[in-house]
């Protein structure tokens, strides 16, 4: 199963964009990569899924280049409600997917 | 997505005792996943609960101390069984289908005295 790293924790200001990089230099051919948003005391929302290049919706982008050794979720104009812990996995057919340790984003004022 | 109701959402056990969690989704789910998430840490996976099947487990979890059952595609539990101190953590249910994408419960948080 392709291991996941990424920073332990991140400062941002209120409307900046925040990128976020997780590294999976061994992910398989069958490999998504997807990013889970966690809150204190509540289970991780799905966010954003991609497999290559880049995908967008209403709340991220994903960007994802060529070798898809990595790939970096962007939060457009953070806000403080967006301040959580931002987790990357990688897997195939969502059946193995194994969390890291995540990123703990704090958005200030 | 799917609409999990994840109960108990905390609970308080002595050390010894049993404690069952369950999860009702309001529609029928390919896949239920059962994960732990110990105080200050990531999730764990414990196991995949099989629909009419014996669980498969992750390593370092064994049946006999979570029991898992799955009798149909809607419903699922977790019993953490003879409980310690060390198994205060939050439990997680997670399911998927091809409709309704992924889903979390909200958690099951157990502290146990």
């Amino acid at each position: 199963l392709a291991k996941t790293t990424q920073p332990i924790s991140m400062d941002s200001y209120e409307g900046q964009e925040v990128n976020i990089t997780c590294s999976h230099n061994n992910i398989a051919t069958n490999d998504y990569i997807t990013w889970y948003q966690q809150f204190p005391s509540q289970g991780p929302r799905f966010i954003i899924q991609g497999y290559k290049t880049k995908v967008t919706n209403e709340v991220a982008s994903l960007f994802i280049p060529a070798d898809r050794k990595s790939s970096t979720l962007s939060l457009p104009r953070v806000s403080l409600s967006d301040t959580a812990v931002y987790y990357c996995l990688v897997g195939y057919n969502n059946n193995d997917m194994r969390f890291g340790a995540g990123t703990r984003l704090t958005v200030k004022p | 997505s799917a609409v999990i109701s994840q109960k108990p959402s905390r609970d308080i056990c002595q050390r010894g005792t049993s404690l069952t969690i369950q999860c009702q989704v309001d529609s029928q789910v390919t896949m239920m996943f059962w994960y732990r998430q110990q105080p200050g840490q990531s999730l764990t996976l414990i196991a995949t609960a099989n629909q009419g099947s014996e669980a498969t487990y992750e390593s370092g979890f064994v049946i006999d101390k979570f029991p898992i059952s799955r009798p149909n595609l809607t419903f699922s539990t977790l019993t953490v069984s003879n409980m310690s101190p060390e198994d205060s953590s939050i439990y997680l249910c997670r399911t998927w289908s091809r409709n309704y994408g992924y889903t979390f419960g909200s958690g099951t948080r157990l502290t146990v005295v």
